[in-house]
Parts: structure tokens; C-alpha cells; sequence
């Protein structure tokens, strides 16, 4: 069964470092995402993105992040300089069809020291 | 504003057990509804949707729930609960024509031998 996948399985960084997540969405999906879940909290959506561009965004995607899909297979998330309270446990998803149902990734554990 | 509510925290059931899980939801249009379930250290796993049709869904593991329009409810059930059933469940809610999923705060089944 096709699946989404995530790299590094889990980070650690000192505040004010850049990171970058990745994943490989489900190979014929149009649709990609990302969410977060902060310990103990609700999963939340960051950002939606289609045809090589952001689609939809949350009020947490601020100028910290981007996303960007640079090849074929990949899509990634950019923290410019993390803080502490980017702590989370981020998961990638992807989706055939808008509304359609969503597929995620296993997560990337980061952690913010 | 559209929300997800899961009333239960934390449910504990004996194995072999039913189990009902709640959700309720505030959406102001038709809503496409999700449950996952997260167990410990991995990603979500989508166990049922429900876009339109037949109120009443089958999901993987034996799990199925109830759309109810006039409730703005949809409850997951197992008429037999596995131990292998503990982890945390997720409602979710989007809508055609969105990017997101708004995710309910979860609820933690313990399963007791």
C-alpha cells in the first residue's frame, strides 16, 4: 500500500537553527500538507500546497516557515530559526483530490532545545 | 467558527468490551468526517470517512460510525474491544472546496485485560 514518509524520523536543534523536514508524498497525489502537533494537543494544520504553490495557510505558517517541492517526489518543510515553541511532532500528508481524503506520514518528531 | 469537540479525555474499557467514542461538530457547511487513530509513537492512521450516503460507515479494524445530521454527530463504535485498540483516536472534520482538516483534542483509549 502506498504510504507517505518522513525524514528524520526525529531532530534535535538549538534554537535559532534552520531545519528542514521531508517527506515523499504518495506518488500520484496532487495535494500536500503539513501539520503539526504540539505534546498533549490537538493535531493542527500549517499549510496546504498544489500546483507549486501555497494553497491555503494556517495563522501559525508565519515568515519562519516555507514549503517547497523541489523535485518531482519530495516536498519539505523549512523552519528559518526555530524556537522553542516549534517543539512538535510535525506530520506530512498528501491527497489525490481536493477534500478528498488525506493520507499522513508518520511524523518528524523535532524537538527545540 | 468551526470546531471539533470530543468530549472524552481518557476511556477506559475492559477487553472484549463495546466502545463508543464521541464527536460533535460546528461547521456551517455539508462536512466530510474522519476518524484516525494514533498509537504511541506513530503517525494517523484513517480508520472510516464519510463524504455523503449511507450515515452509518465501516472502517478497518471492526470499527464503524454514525453520521448524525440533527446531532452534528459522529460517534465511533467497536462492538468488541482488542487490546491492541489502545491509542488515541482523532475526530476530524473538513469540507469540499478547503485544504484542512480541523482535528477534535483526541481521546486516549486504555484497554484493560
Amino acid at each position: 500500500e502506498p504510504e507517505v514518509t518522513q525524514t528524520p524520523s526525529h531532530q534535535v536543534t538549538q534554537m535559532g537553527q534552520e531545519v528542514i523536514l521531508r517527506c515523499v508524498p504518495i506518488s500520484n497525489h496532487l495535494y500536500f500538507y503539513w501539520y503539526r502537533q504540539i505534546l498533549g494537543q490537538k493535531v493542527e494544520f500549517l499549510v496546504s500546497f498544489y500546483n507549486n504553490e501555497i494553497s491555503e495557510k494556517s495563522e501559525i505558517f508565519d515568515d519562519q516557515f516555507s514549503v517547497e517541492r523541489p523535485d518531482g517526489s519530495n516536498f519539505t518543510l523549512k523552519i528559518r530559526s526555530t524556537k522553542l515553541e516549534d517543539s512538535a511532532m510535525y506530520f506530512c500528508a498528501s491527497s489525490g483530490t481536493l477534500g478528498n481524503t488525506i493520507y499522513f506520514g508518520e511524523g518528524s518528531w523535532l524537538t527545540v532545545v | 467558527a468551526q470546531s471539533v469537540t470530543q468530549p472524552d479525555i481518557h476511556i477506559t474499557v475492559s477487553e472484549g468490551a463495546s466502545l463508543e467514542l464521541r464527536c460533535n461538530y460546528s461547521y456551517g457547511a455539508t462536512p466530510y468526517l474522519f476518524w484516525y487513530v494514533q498509537s504511541p509513537g506513530q503517525g494517523l492512521q484513517l480508520l472510516l470517512k464519510y463524504f455523503s450516503g449511507d450515515t452509518l460507515v465501516q472502517g478497518i479494524k471492526g470499527f464503524e460510525a454514525e453520521f448524525k445530521r440533527s446531532q452534528s454527530s459522529f460517534n465511533l463504535r467497536k462492538p468488541s474491544v482488542h487490546w491492541s485498540d489502545a491509542a488515541e483516536y482523532f475526530c476530524a472534520v473538513s469540507t469540499s472546496g478547503t485544504y484542512k482538516y480541523i482535528f477534535g483534542t483526541g481521546t486516549r483509549l486504555k484497554v484493560l485485560a
